[in-house]
């Protein structure tokens, strides 16, 4: 079965650090992985995907296939990064297997 | 352009009970999935639609099911309610449905007491 996991349930970094949410998922084939982000009384909405390979808000992933991981980066935290971030992959149309999400608290 | 819409965004229900949930997708958007979110199991796909038919399903007992109209509009039903199906149920469209971005609505939030 497929599986997304996202090991750590909350994430605090200082602002200025540098932040890193780890996903790692399971799936022998080739899924597409995203991020997705939910701000505080905000609906979910797409940060990334790895396929596009772009920067959005500072935020990079790269897609390890041999690791099977899809962590997310950004080298300098800012507050309104804090939120929650779930990582997620899909193998045919509008199905997603979302990991269960990391809250990331920037403290300022 | 108006993002997904979710109605209503609040229900109490009681117990066997049944309930329907509407999504209206984003214009043009012809997939639509729904989502059951839970504190224990987060987020949980229950079906997809594209183009009025089922796709995809997830592994919910036939209790849960759904519809897409030909205006890609798409209804939820959950039949004989029980209090482990209170949470939140999101729908998401995206245009062809292949892997692309998908929208999310607010969310229906449906407590079964």
């Amino acid at each position: 079965a497929q599986r997304v996991t996202q090991p750590e349930k909350l994430l605090s970094v200082f602002k200025g650090a540098p932040v890193e949410l780890k996903c790692n998922y399971s799936y022998s084939g080739s899924p597409e992985l995203f991020w997705y982000v939910q701000y505080s009384r905000q609906r979910l909405q797409l940060l990334l995907r790895h396929i596009s390979r772009e920067s959005i808000k500072g935020f990079t992933a790269d897609l390890n296939k041999g690791e099977t991981s899809f962590h997310l980066k950004k080298p300098f935290a800012q507050e309104e990064d804090s939120a929650m971030y779930y990582c997620a992959l899909t193998l045919t149309g509008n199905q997603f297997y979302f990991g269960t999400g990391t809250s990331l608290t920037v403290i300022p | 352009k108006a993002g997904v819409t979710q109605t209503p965004r609040y229900l109490i229900k009681t117990r066997g009970q049944q309930v329907t949930l509407s999504c209206s997708p984003i214009s043009g958007h012809r997939s639509v999935s729904w989502y059951q979110q839970t504190p224990g199991q987060g987020l949980q796909f229950l079906f997809e639609y594209f183009s009025e038919t089922q796709r995809n399903k997830g592994n919910f007992p036939g209790r849960f099911s759904g519809r897409q109209f030909s205006n890609s509009r798409s209804e939820m039903n959950v039949s004989t309610l029980e209090l482990g199906d209170s949470a939140l149920y999101l729908c998401a469209s995206s245009a062809d449905g292949m892997g692309t971005e998908a929208f999310f609505g607010q969310g229906t939030r449906l407590t079964v007491v």
